[in-house]
């Protein structure tokens, strides 16, 4: 069964400071991979897919995101993060069956310290 | 464009009461769902629509109804509530359903069953 594992809860960096959130999917074909983000009180924004061609995803405010087959792996990645950017952060993967949901990880939650 | 849309924002209810959670697209997106967000499990599906009159179950589909009789809307029903369903609740709608679609979510309910 397809699944997605974050293994950070929460992840605390400084404002300015690179950023690096771990996810890790289950499938065994080539997924179709999202990261969004949740700000508090807010609904689900898109911050960047991956579906084929280059490994290496660029997304919306700055996030860039890279798939790697031998790891399975989908990390979200940003240079030098701002005060903004506090939020949660989910990665998902697409089901392969009739339902097309979107399977999601449990979620990290992004604190930046100023 | 308003795109994905739901009322109430907040709700509180008591065990045993019934109610319907809105939820409208005006993006003409055929396909719409229904999941819920508790804390450390990430979105899980309750309920998709592939169309008007077309609704299936998805993972956690118990105690809750939809019906699809627009493109527009896609109602959750709660016909007896209890302390286990209380949650945050969104919406969302996608363009197709082709598994690279993008998927845009509402802003949320967030229910409390005392």
């Amino acid at each position: 069964a397809q699944s997605v594992t974050q293994p950070d809860i929460h992840i605390t960096v400084s404002e300015g400071a690179s950023l690096e959130l771990r996810c890790n999917y289950s499938y065994g074909a080539t997924p179709y991979l999202f990261w969004y983000v949740q700000s508090p009180g807010q609904g689900l924004q898109l911050l960047l897919k991956y579906f084929s061609g280059d490994t290496l995803v660029q997304g919306i405010k700055g996030f860039e995101a890279e798939f790697k087959r031998s790891q399975s792996s989908f990390n979200l990645r940003k240079p030098s993060v701002h005060w903004s950017d506090a939020a949660e952060y989910f990665c998902a993967v697409g089901a392969m069956d009739s339902s097309y949901k979107l399977i999601f990880g449990s979620g990290t939650r992004l604190l930046v310290r100023p | 464009n308003a795109g994905v849309t739901q009322t109430p924002k907040f709700q509180v209810l008591k065990t045993g009461q019934s109610m319907t959670l809105q939820c409208a697209q005006d993006m003409n997106h055929e396909y719409m769902s229904w999941y819920r967000q508790d804390p450390g499990m990430g979105l899980r599906l309750i309920h998709y629509s592939v169309g008007a009159g077309i609704t299936d179950q998805g993972e956690v589909p118990n105690g809750y109804n939809v019906s699809r009789s627009t493109t527009e809307d896609f109602p959750l029903r709660l016909l007896s509530a209890a302390p286990s369903q209380t949650s945050v609740y969104f919406c969302a709608s996608r363009t197709g359903l082709a598994a690279t679609d993008t998927q845009y979510f509402g802003p949320g309910t967030r229910l409390t069953v005392l």
